[in-house]
């Protein structure tokens, strides 16, 4: 049973153009979780979704983000107009029934806006 | 809203005992997590205990939660080069919700 897939690992891109970072669950998972970790900092929790369905996303940036868990396929976080303090790394975790005992983590996407 | 916070940096010599230190703001706190972080790499889950609960311990690894003063600790063993890396504290008011972070505490384990 492979864990939490995230791709790509590493991801560069220009002021101003689009970030689409992916997450596949572990096998099993429905429960979709993304965070963002700021160099030096603690992860902050961005958004928790279901299959196709939001249920929280109190830490998303008003503008510019926007997150989905489609029926079949990966979760998505889309960065729309990177700025450079969009720069961090992206982490997702999965859970099987929501019970935060059982999170498993990505290994992230390391996004650099240049 | 909920606070949780860590120590940034502590440094051990092999062989000796390290102990990781966490308080936490949130009163509903239901599961308090310890993840490890190695560089570059996601956050692996050490052991998590719930608020019902005083003390773990699993194999190297001991958790004291003091829930009067909201005081969450980790105890590693016999510390090893191998466990340097980033300790985060976590917590949940309750199982399905997201995670609150500390900042971490950075590890140093020497020869």
């Amino acid at each position: 049973n492979a864990g939490v897939m995230q791709n790509p690992r590493h991801l560069v891109r220009r002021r101003g153009q689009e970030a689409r970072l992916r997450c596949s669950p572990m096998k099993g998972h429905s429960h979709v979780y993304w965070y963002r970790q700021l160099p030096e900092e603690g992860l902050k929790f961005m958004v928790y979704l279901q299959k196709e369905n939001i249920i929280d996303e109190s830490g998303m940036p008003k503008e510019r983000f926007s997150a989905e868990f489609p029926k079949e396929g990966p979760s998505i976080l889309r960065i729309q107009q990177v700025v450079r303090g969009d720069s961090a790394a992206y982490f997702c975790a999965s859970s099987q029934n929501g019970g935060g005992t059982e999170a498993f983590f990505g290994q992230g996407t390391r996004l650099t806006v240049v | 809203g909920e606070d949780v916070e860590q120590s940034l940096f502590l440094s051990v010599r092999e062989g000796d005992s390290s102990v990781i230190n966490c308080t936490y703001t949130d009163s509903s706190s239901t599961y308090l997590y310890w993840y490890k972080q190695e560089p570059g790499a996601g956050l692996q889950l050490l052991t998590y205990i719930f608020s019902n609960m005083d003390m773990k311990q699993d194999q190297r690894l001991t958790v004291l939660l003091n829930k009067k003063d909201k005081h969450l600790s980790l105890r590693i063993a016999d510390t090893q080069t191998g466990d340097s890396a980033i300790y985060f504290c976590a917590e949940t008011p309750k199982a399905g919700n997201m995670l609150t972070f500390g900042g971490g505490t950075r590890l140093m384990v020497k020869p």
